[in-house]
This record gives C-alpha cells, sequence and structure tokens, in this order.
C-alpha cells in the first residue's frame, strides 16, 4: 500500500511566523503534489513536483515557496503566515506513468 | 463559466437508498475521471477511475461518464452509514503533467 505522511495533523502558527509543512511518500513516486482545501472552494493545487529538485507553480502559489531535495520528502513553506493562509493542506504523490494521486491525511493549519 | 461543476449537496438520504452524485465539465480535453472519497478529517482516497464513455461498476459503485454531454455520475447502491464522506470528482486531460483538477466535492450523509 501507498503511504503518504504529512509532519502534523493540526499546527496552530502566529502571523508573520515561517511555517514547514512536510510530506514524505514510501513509494518512489516521481511526482509530488501541495494542495490546499477550503469549504466552497474545493482543492487547489499550490506547488507540484515532477522530480527531486524541480518544482511548478500551481494555480495559487503566492504565499508559499517548495522544496524537494530527496524523492521521497516534498516541504511546503510559508515565509510569513497570514490569517488568509489557514486551511487544510494536503500532499499527494504519483508515480509519473500512471494517473492515480495518493493522498496524505492532511494538516489543519490556524494562523491566528 | 468553471471547468468543472458540482453541487456542494450536503445531501442527505435513508440507509438502502441509492445516491446519484454528479459533475459537469467544460473541457473537452479531459480524458480521466475519477471519483475521490473523503473521510471527515481524512485526506481524499480513490474511489473509481475510467477513461472512457460508458459505466464501470465496482460492488455496490458505478461510474458513469457521458463525453458528449461532459457529464459524470456516480451512483451508489444500497447506501450504508458508512458511505457518509465527501465525494470529490477529478479530471485529468491529456498530456497532462499530473495535475488533477477538481470539484468542490459533495457532502453525503446517510442516516441508519
Amino acid at each position: 500500500d501507498v503511504k503518504v505522511t504529512q509532519s502534523s495533523r493540526y499546527l496552530v502558527k502566529r502571523t508573520g511566523e515561517k511555517v514547514f509543512l512536510e510530506c514524505v511518500q514510501d513509494m518512489d513516486h516521481e511526482n509530488m503534489f501541495w494542495y490546499r482545501q477550503d469549504p466552497g472552494l474545493g482543492l487547489r493545487l499550490i506547488y507540484f513536483s515532477y522530480d527531486v529538485k524541480m518544482k511548478e507553480k500551481g494555480d495559487i502559489p503566492e504565499g508559499y515557496s517548495v522544496s524537494r531535495e530527496k524523492k521521497e520528502r516534498f516541504s511546503l513553506i510559508l515565509e510569513s503566515a497570514s490569517t488568509n493562509q489557514t486551511s487544510m493542506y494536503l500532499c499527494a504523490s504519483r508515480q509519473g506513468s500512471k494517473n492515480e494521486q495518493y493522498f496524505g491525511p492532511g494538516t489543519r493549519l490556524t494562523v491566528t | 463559466q468553471k471547468e468543472v461543476e458540482q453541487d456542494p449537496g450536503p445531501l442527505s438520504v435513508p440507509e438502502g437508498a441509492i445516491v446519484s452524485l454528479n459533475c459537469t465539465y467544460s473541457n473537452s480535453a479531459f480524458q480521466y475521471f475519477m471519483w475521490y472519497r473523503q473521510y471527515s478529517r481524512k485526506g481524499p482516497e480513490l474511489l473509481m477511475y475510467t477513461y472512457s464513455s460508458g459505466n464501470k461498476e465496482d460492488g455496490r459503485f458505478t461510474a458513469q461518464v457521458d463525453k458528449s454531454s461532459k457529464y459524470i455520475s456516480l451512483f451508489i447502491r444500497d447506501s450504508q452509514p458508512s458511505d457518509s464522506a465527501t465525494y470529490l470528482c477529478a479530471f485529468y486531460g491529456s498530456g497532462n503533467t499530473g495535475k488533477l483538477i477538481f470539484g468542490q466535492g459533495t457532502t453525503l450523509q446517510v442516516k441508519p
């Protein structure tokens, strides 16, 4: 079974803090994704990565950056957290030749 | 016009009912059609996946695709309380880089 894990289930941070969200997958998948999920807006793609050290902007990259130094790990960074970044953050991975994405359990981030 | 439209619900049905969940889309390039199920406070999990018009069955679940009308449906027969979740339709286009386009999700409650 594919397993995607995220470093925290719940996180509370203050405005202006730098926030790191970590995602690890154990299936040697090439592609990894970060989404945020908000009521009424569904899942929106923030960034994705085809392979190690590669990254592409998704639909809402503003205020975020990412890092992929190892194949199994994809980090999402909020350089200076703001209240409008309060959301559920979901990481996903995908084998390059397949269509299915496998999701982690999510991190619910609250910025106060 | 949004690329994908999905009725957010909520939808409440008695146990044993047949449930119909629907999405419309506008992008003719979409070729792969998926349904994800997301339980409360969990990440989405792939439920069904198809790439052609017609029906695909898996136990109590049937995925239906009508490419000419740009319409997909998920039917749940003999619905159970354990089916209570949010259901998200998702789409890939041809030559896609791995980006999924999601519907907003429909929240379903099956009452015992």
